[in-house]
């Protein structure tokens, strides 16, 4: 079992949708999360970090679960613009990330 | 711009040669980290500095893989005897202790 899965993907989507991804995680020590956000032959941009309340940022909206041990990302109102593939990163020790394999979206006009 | 850099940003090179990339981290980040991806993958971890101290590296890392941050600022990373496999993006990213980990736009090697 990976260390940290993600949805398959890819997410097609049409403009104005909701749409959320999920990511479990097998160390239960994990200590930060986060998602990450990955533009076709680009580098990794960091979209939001996940706190265990819960934190929102206009229409992305990120969740912690310990004790289920998944993260969540829900984008309202979808972009064209948000088309990419989003990549949760797990921190187990305070150090280096393990990443799921990240979920492609498209949205489509 | 003070983001993290890295360099080259593609590399195309013959199997059995050796390379080294560089990476500047954001000035006043303390920790450096390096990590590979593949296509459709996500990144890799490989190893990470905090200063100068190198206090984790990845079992991908294998020996000919050598990874120096001397100054406690920029960092380099060699391959030698490079392989086909070693075809991939090579990212370097930079935080402060605990923090948000910040990427750079990454080296792309291909290994003929």
């Amino acid at each position: 079992r990976k260390e940290v899965e993600q949805d398959p993907g890819p997410f097609n989507v049409p403009e104005g949708a909701t749409v959320a991804f999920n990511c479990t995680y097998s160390n239960s020590a994990s200590q930060s999360f986060f998602w990450y956000r990955q533009d076709c032959r680009k580098e990794p941009k960091l979209l939001m970090s996940v706190y265990s309340s819960g934190n929102e940022d206009g229409r992305f909206t990120a969740q912690l679960n310990r004790a289920s041990q998944y993260i969540s990302l829900l984008i309202r109102d979808s972009k064209l613009s948000d088309s990419a593939t989003y990549l949760c990163a797990v921190n187990p020790l305070g150090g280096k990330l393990i990443f799921g394999q990240g979920t492609e979206l498209s949205v489509k006009p | 711009d003070t983001g993290v850099s890295q360099d080259p940003r593609h590399k195309i090179t013959k199997r059995g040669q050796n390379v080294t990339f560089r990476c500047d981290p954001i000035s006043e980040h303390n920790r450096l980290y390096w990590y590979r991806q593949t296509l459709g993958q996500g990144p890799e971890f490989l190893t990470y500095f905090q200063n100068e101290a190198q206090l984790e590296k990845s079992r991908l890392l294998s020996d000919r893989f050598s990874a120096e941050r001397p100054k406690g600022s920029f960092s380099t990373l060699e391959i030698q005897r490079t392989e086909q496999g070693d075809s991939a993006m090579y990212l370097c990213a930079s935080s402060t202790t605990g923090n948000e980990q910040y990427f750079g736009p990454g080296t792309r090697l291909t290994v003929t």
